[in-house]
């Protein structure tokens, strides 16, 4: 079993709409969350970054943390052409400086 | 968002050579930096942790001959990607963080070893 799980779509939305993008992991000891948006042939930009469980909303992106289920969402509101990407799921452990584990990455999809 | 800088983007070059790419944080010191490799359509797989001024950790798997790491300034490491073959084609991309965990990625070196 995969320590960081993720649906690797693709997955194809029409412009305006609700997405949800969703990883589960298996280690409990992870504490630090965070989203990556990849364009084609880029090095990966980072979207969102939790600690907690609970939500953080930033424009129209919403990620969320559910610790106890070990289950962490991205959804992205009002979804646009160009948020057409691959989008990274990513955690750590703190006292380990900083090394992620990645999810494989969903490639999102958003027609006009 | 912090800055990292990666150079080249893109080097072709002949089995065999040796290929260094740099990674610099523009804006902020960082004491560790980290060397990810990416293949077509999968995700990152972290290949070394970078120290400033002490030996690279190297992840299971990972020639630390092979692959050279120097870190010896608070603000570069270099991969040199040694005797390159074409199994060594790849998308490497580094990334330094700031103490709060918080970790930025270069814009990637596609290397293609002809």
């Amino acid at each position: 079993q995969k320590e960081v799980e993720q649906d690797p779509g693709p997955l194809s939305v029409p412009e305006g709409a609700i997405v949800s993008l969703n990883c589960t992991y298996s280690n409990s000891a992870f504490q630090y969350f965070m989203w990556y948006r990849q364009y084609s042939r880029k090095g990966p930009e980072l979207l969102m970054y939790t600690y907690s469980s609970g939500n953080k909303e930033d424009g129209r992106f919403t990620a969320q943390v559910d610790k106890s289920s070990k289950y962490i969402s991205l959804f992205i509101r009002d979804s646009q052409p160009s948020d057409s990407a691959t989008y990274l799921c990513a955690m750590s452990v703190y006292n380990q400086g900083g090394k992620l584990i990645f999810g494989q990455g969903t490639e999102l999809s958003v027609k006009p | 968002g912090a800055v990292v800088s990666q150079h080249p983007s893109r080097v072709i070059c002949k089995s065999g050579t040796s290929v260094k790419i740099e990674c610099r944080s523009l804006d902020f010191q960082a004491t560790t930096m980290f060397w990810y490799r990416q293949f077509p359509k999968q995700s990152l797989m972290l290949m070394a942790t970078s120290n400033e001024g002490s030996k690279a950790t190297y992840e299971q798997g990972v020639e630390k001959d092979k692959f050279l790491i120097n870190h010896a300034s608070l603000t570069l490491s270099t991969l040199t990607v040694t005797s390159a073959h074409p199994e060594d084609s790849s998308f490497y991309i580094c990334s330094a963080g700031l103490t709060t965990g918080e970790l930025f990625f270069g814009e990637g070196s596609r290397l293609t070893v002809l």
